[in-house]
């Protein structure tokens, strides 16, 4: 099955800084790579998301890219604000004959500092 | 649109009770799954479901069980509650096929004493 691992487990930034994020999957069949956001006592909830015929993706401060030849992903957030301070999950799975399943990485939590 | 629902938000157990968790949502999604989170480990699939009448196991199914005998309706239960089985649980829900975003509900918290 499917492994994602995702590193750094926690880190810190200042205010206006950028953040990198990066997983790494193991099956060449995955080809959806959603990235969640998880407050504190809060739900997961999608942030942005990549399929595998794209290399990069772009919404305002927060972007994806991907690599399938590496098979690793990417969440790149610039202009960090404190609102930014929580913790993010990357994701994968294949789109057909899985029933969807993501498999998650273990998070990260980011901290932005003023 | 109440979206994804889950009950109870916060539950106490004893070793050896049982409890069911409920999990409902409107958005006329076919697939529906029930994750465990704990700290360190991420969330990690315990049971899911392609559609009503079906479930399958994911990574960590032991001492769970589930039912899906609505549509917008996916169960979990624990029969003799362990103290391993402490944890966040969630579930969630998509559309299915190339409509992959999951929607997550927002989570039960269970300890087991």
């Amino acid at each position: 099955g499917e492994n994602v691992e995702q590193h750094p487990s926690t880190l810190s930034v200042q205010e206006g800084d950028s953040a990198v994020i990066k997983c790494t999957y193991s099956d060449s069949a995955s080809n959806y790579f959603p990235w969640y956001k998880q407050e504190l006592g809060k739900r997961p909830q999608l942030i942005i998301d990549i399929r595998s015929n794209v290399g990069e993706k772009k919404d305002q401060r927060i972007a994806v890219t991907l690599n399938k030849t590496a098979k690793h992903f990417s969440l790149h957030i610039t202009e960090t604000q404190p609102e930014d301070s929580a913790v993010y999950f990357c994701a994968a799975t294949p789109d057909t004959g899985t029933a969807s399943k993501l498999t998650f990485g273990t998070g990260t939590r980011l901290q932005v500092t003023l | 649109n109440a979206g994804v629902t889950q009950t109870p938000k916060f539950r106490v157990l004893k070793t050896g009770q049982s409890m069911t968790l409920l999990c409902a949502q409107d958005m006329n999604h076919e697939y529906m799954y029930w994750y465990r989170q704990d700290p360190g480990m991420g969330l990690r699939l315990i049971h899911y479901s392609v559609g009503e009448g079906t479930t399958a196991k994911g990574e960590v199914p032991d001492g769970y069980n589930v039912s899906r005998l609505k549509k917008q309706n996916f169960l979990l239960g624990l029969e003799s509650a362990a103290p391993s089985q402490t944890s966040v649980y969630f579930c969630a829900s998509t559309y299915g096929g190339t409509d992959n975003e999951q929607f997550f509900g927002p989570g039960t918290r269970l300890t087991v004493l």
